[in-house]
């Protein structure tokens, strides 16, 4: 079974406007994280934003908050007012703590923000 | 800002060739990965280092590929005979480590392995 899904390979959302980007996961550990990243198109892993098992709160980081819903297992990201620059590949990403040195990637949702 | 810098950003190399990707982590971090990604594929789990000495390896690091800290800061990712397959794009990423959750691994901007 797949540890990380992401449903979505392409999103389309106009400039200005919010976007969520969808992510199940599939953990038995009680304790993980989940990590989103960004790859523009010139191939770097951008760090986002970081979500806690054990948080009680959704993390926000500026524009982006991760809608958290621990008994679905879903972390979705959304971005709030996309801007063009923000086209690009998405990951979304875990850690459990029985791996707790290693990430486990999903296939990743190609954003695209139109003027 | 402390960021991890990989070397060279683009290397083209003759399959049978060895070749060795060069990584410098954050200088107070203490875990170590690489990650690789073929073109268009998700990004995959190769080897965690820990300590000198290689804490966890996935199915893909086999005996052609080797890591190592020849010194305090360079950590290298060897592949001996280079296969067709292994064109990708090569991550190394460093964190605090200690196995918490929420340490959050930082990326290098990769290098791009072609082979021919």
């Amino acid at each position: 079974a797949q540890k990380i899904t992401q449903t979505q390979p392409g999103m389309f959302v106009q400039e200005k406007e919010a976007v969520t980007l969808d992510c199940t996961y599939d953990t038995s550990d009680p304790s993980y994280g989940l990590f989103w990243y960004k790859q523009p198109s010139s191939g770097e892993m951008i760090f986002l934003i970081y979500q806690g098992s054990y948080d009680q709160q959704n993390a926000t980081e500026g524009r982006y908050s991760l809608n958290f819903q621990k008994a679905r297992k879903s972390a979705n990201l959304v971005i709030s007012a996309s801007q063009l620059g923000d086209s690009a590949m998405y990951f979304c990403a875990m850690r459990e703590v029985g791996s707790a040195r290693q990430l486990t990637f999903g296939s990743g949702t190609q954003l695209t923000v139109l003027p | 800002e402390p960021e991890v810098t990989q070397t060279p950003s683009h290397q083209v190399t003759q399959m049978g060739q060895e070749v060795i990707l060069r990584c410098v982590p954050i200088s107070n971090h203490l875990y170590f990965y690489w990650y690789r990604q073929i073109l268009g594929q998700k990004v995959e789990f190769l080897v965690s280092f820990y300590n000198n000495e290689i804490s966890e390896k996935s199915e893909i690091f086999d005996d052609q590929f080797s890591v190592e800290r020849p010194d305090g800061s360079n950590f290298t990712l060897k592949i001996r005979s280079t296969k067709l397959e292994d064109s990708a794009m090569y991550f190394c990423a460093s964190s605090e480590g200690q196995g918490k959750v929420n340490t959050e691994a930082f990326f290098g901007q990769g290098t791009r392995l072609t082979v021919v």
